[in-house]
């Protein structure tokens, strides 16, 4: 069973078009993120939600807007994608529980290349 | 601003070499400190979690430590073999939830 799932794996767009990737955790978790890695492999928060409330907000373009229809899915959608937005966009989730039980579970990513 | 970083970025070594691979982070209120893997287009698996109240934590191979006075932590890998061949990130988690990671070192183990 896959615990977080995020879809599409790969997205190829052109500039200017809007995108959405779509993740799914099975973990029971409340707490779930967006992260960037970029080209030099930086893995950068870009949003958290816990319980479905936006808790981190990273200096991000308000033409990303990540929506939590509830606390099993965080979707993140794009708008008016730029170059500069292809990247792999990882999917995560944690537990604030026990803290031997906190650690963080990643998606596979989603490979978007804009162009 | 917490920042992490790791050195090597990089590293090649012969199967069967034991190895060191080092983060450090610049702030040293921390919950915990992660090491991961990440293998070519996939995400990445957690190897060991050492709670800040924690000097090391040990798995079959893998060993991790902390020091979060001086803000560093190695992760021990011996006996290499290829399978081992991946890029190790070290990750802090903050409060709020908050993870940090570092930028990664790229480790290939040649037969």
């Amino acid at each position: 069973d896959t615990a977080v799932s995020q879809t599409p794996k790969y997205l190829v767009t052109q500039m200017g078009n809007d995108k959405s990737i779509k993740c799914e955790q099975n973990l029971g978790h409340d707490t779930m993120y967006w992260y960037k890695q970029d080209s030099k492999k930086f893995l950068k928060i870009m949003f958290s939600y816990n319980n479905k409330e936006l808790i981190i907000n990273e200096t991000v373009p308000n033409r990303f807007s990540p929506k939590s229809p509830d606390k099993a899915h965080l979707n993140l959608h794009i708008n008016s994608l730029e170059l500069g937005d292809s990247a792999v966009y990882f999917c995560a989730s944690s537990s604030p529980g026990q803290e031997k039980l906190n650690t963080i579970y990643f998606g596979e990513g989603s490979w978007l290349t804009v162009v | 601003k917490q920042e992490v970083t790791q050195i090597p970025a990089a590293l090649s070594v012969p199967e069967g070499e034991n190895l060191v691979l080092n983060c450090s982070f610049t702030d040293s209120a921390i919950y915990n400190l992660q090491w991961f893997r990440q293998d070519p287009g996939k995400g990445l698996t957690s190897l060991l979690l050492i709670q800040s109240s924690q000097r090391e934590q040990t798995s079959g191979r893998l060993n991790a430590s902390l020091d979060k006075s001086s803000g560093r932590s190695t992760l021990y890998i011996a006996a290499s073999q290829p399978g081992d061949s991946a890029t190790y990130l070290c990750a802090v988690r903050l409060g709020g939830q908050n993870f940090v990671f570092g930028p990664g070192t790229r480790l290939s183990v040649l037969p």
